[in-house]
């Protein structure tokens, strides 16, 4: 079956590092998506993976490793606005966009 | 207006009502869904229009029925509901990529319609 695992909730402080994990089993693998969504927001897209490395945008940077299955959101300089949940999703071979449950990150100061 | 923008925000109805959803795409694209997002699972993907024509229906029951007149315009029809339908519904367009293509095919959602069903 598919299935996305990352964790429910983390916490972290203004200023810092924070790593965000997925892993994934899915039919087949076209491409990981990030998506951010603030409390009674659309998500919004993040980033765009689909060769193994580290694409960095800003802040935000995502990891791949399609041979484990994993990938990450690595947010540096967090900011209070930060706050919200992260989604991690993956597009299958058969195009359906697979969603992870979302990882709530609150930053405090 | 910018987007993808869904109306109501907000929708309280009884299980004997019948509402609608409307989701409208300012940004040119050629496909169109429908996401149902409870507290604390994933979104689940409930319809696919691409072309204006339903591509996926993911085995969603009949009180849900959508409806896509043109590429810019989705309903969500909705009819004896009951209350384990209370959910955040999104709304998404993006840009389908030809046959054989590559790309990342980005879904662009607007903010969603908070139904609750008692």
């Amino acid at each position: 079956g598919q299935n996305i695992d990352q964790p429910t909730e983390m916490t972290a402080t203004e200023g810092a590092i924070v790593q965000i994990n997925c892993t994934y089993q899915t039919s087949g693998f076209n491409g990981l998506f990030w998506y951010q969504q603030h409390a009674g927001e659309a998500p919004t897209f993040l980033s765009y993976n689909v060769l193994d490395g580290l694409e960095e945008k800003g802040r935000f940077s995502s990891f791949l490793s399609r041979s484990k299955g994993y990938s990450y959101l690595l947010l540096k300089e967090l900011q209070m606005k930060d706050s919200a949940s992260y989604l991690c999703a993956v597009r299958d071979h058969g195009n359906k966009l697979v969603f992870g449950a979302g990882t709530i990150l609150r930053v405090k100061s | 207006e910018t987007g993808v923008t869904q109306t109501p925000r907000h929708l309280v109805m009884g299980m004997t009502n019948k509402k609608s959803l409307k989701c409208e795409q300012h940004l040119g694209h050629n496909a169109m869904y429908w996401y149902k997002q409870s507290a604390k699972k994933p979104l689940e993907l409930m319809f696919v229009y691409s072309l204006e024509e339903r591509v996926e229906n993911n085995s969603v029951p009949s009180r849900f029925s959508p409806e896509c007149p043109n590429s810019s315009h989705l309903f969500l029809h909705l009819h004896t509901l009951q209350p384990e339908d209370s959910a955040l519904y999104l709304c998404a367009s993006s840009q389908d990529l030809p046959a054989g293509g590559s790309g990342a095919n980005v879904l662009t959602f607007g903010a969603g319609s908070r139904l609750t069903v008692l």
